[in-house]
């Protein structure tokens, strides 16, 4: 069974569109996660989700929501998509919000927008 | 504020010894190091841990001096499917839990 699950692995869509992401994981963690993996390979926290509450919001764009409907799953909503909004985005999750805890990742969701 | 550098890119034999420095020199006693490996189309993968002096586990050993402003990933005997990109990781105790990626360093193993 996939630890930590993404869909879709990939998505195309055009400019101004709102898209979402979906991710969970089955590993009984309490913290989950979101990033974003640019063209070079950069990787950047946007949000983390402690038992379904909001934890740490980077500088992200408003047009990015996360939603947590229980503590297995949390979600990613994209309003009016941007050109630079394309990137890798992966979801993450780990026993508990303190920092000695390692983070299981899924395998990413690839955003294109055109 | 709280930074990693690490090199962007290095090469290594098969058999070799490779040793990644990370730089962080803004960071507190409780903020733990992390190294992660990802190949490509996969998400990171946890590879070793650690806040002072050293770790060592089956695949790495992490070593950290006393003033904490690098540590070290070594790698001992790298093999073909050691290629990847190793980040170092900050997690800042003291600011929340935030959490600091370096760039990534892409390591090549070479036959």
């Amino acid at each position: 069974d996939t630890a930590v699950s993404q869909t879709p692995k990939y998505l195309v869509t055009q400019m101004g569109n709102d898209k979402s992401i979906k991710c969970e994981q089955n590993l009984g963690h309490d913290t989950m996660y979101w990033y974003k993996q640019d063209s070079k390979k950069f990787l950047k926290i946007m949000f983390s989700y402690n038992n379904k509450e909001l934890i740490i919001n980077e500088t992200v764009p408003n047009r990015f929501s996360p939603k947590s409907p229980d503590k297995a799953h949390l979600n990613l909503h994209i309003n009016s998509l941007e050109l630079g909004d394309s990137a890798v985005y992966f979801c993450a999750s780990s026993q508990a919000s303190q920092a000695a805890y390692e983070q299981y990742f899924g395998p990413g969701t690839r955003l294109t927008v055109t | 504020l709280a930074k990693t550098t690490q090199p962007i890119s290095m090469d290594s034999y098969e058999g070799q010894e490779v040793n990644i420095t990370c730089s962080h020199n803004n960071i507190a006693t409780n903020d733990y190091i992390t190294w992660y490996q990802q190949f490509p189309s996969q998400g990171p993968r946890f590879i070793i841990q650690g806040y002072k002096t050293k770790v060592t586990n089956e695949v790495a050993s992490l070593f950290i001096p006393a003033d904490r402003k690098s540590s070290t990933l070594s790698l001992p005997r790298v093999s073909l499917s050691d290629t990847a990109v190793y980040y170092c990781l900050v997690s800042l105790y003291n600011q929340g839990g935030k959490l600091i990626f370096g760039q990534g360093t892409e390591l090549s193993v070479k036959p």
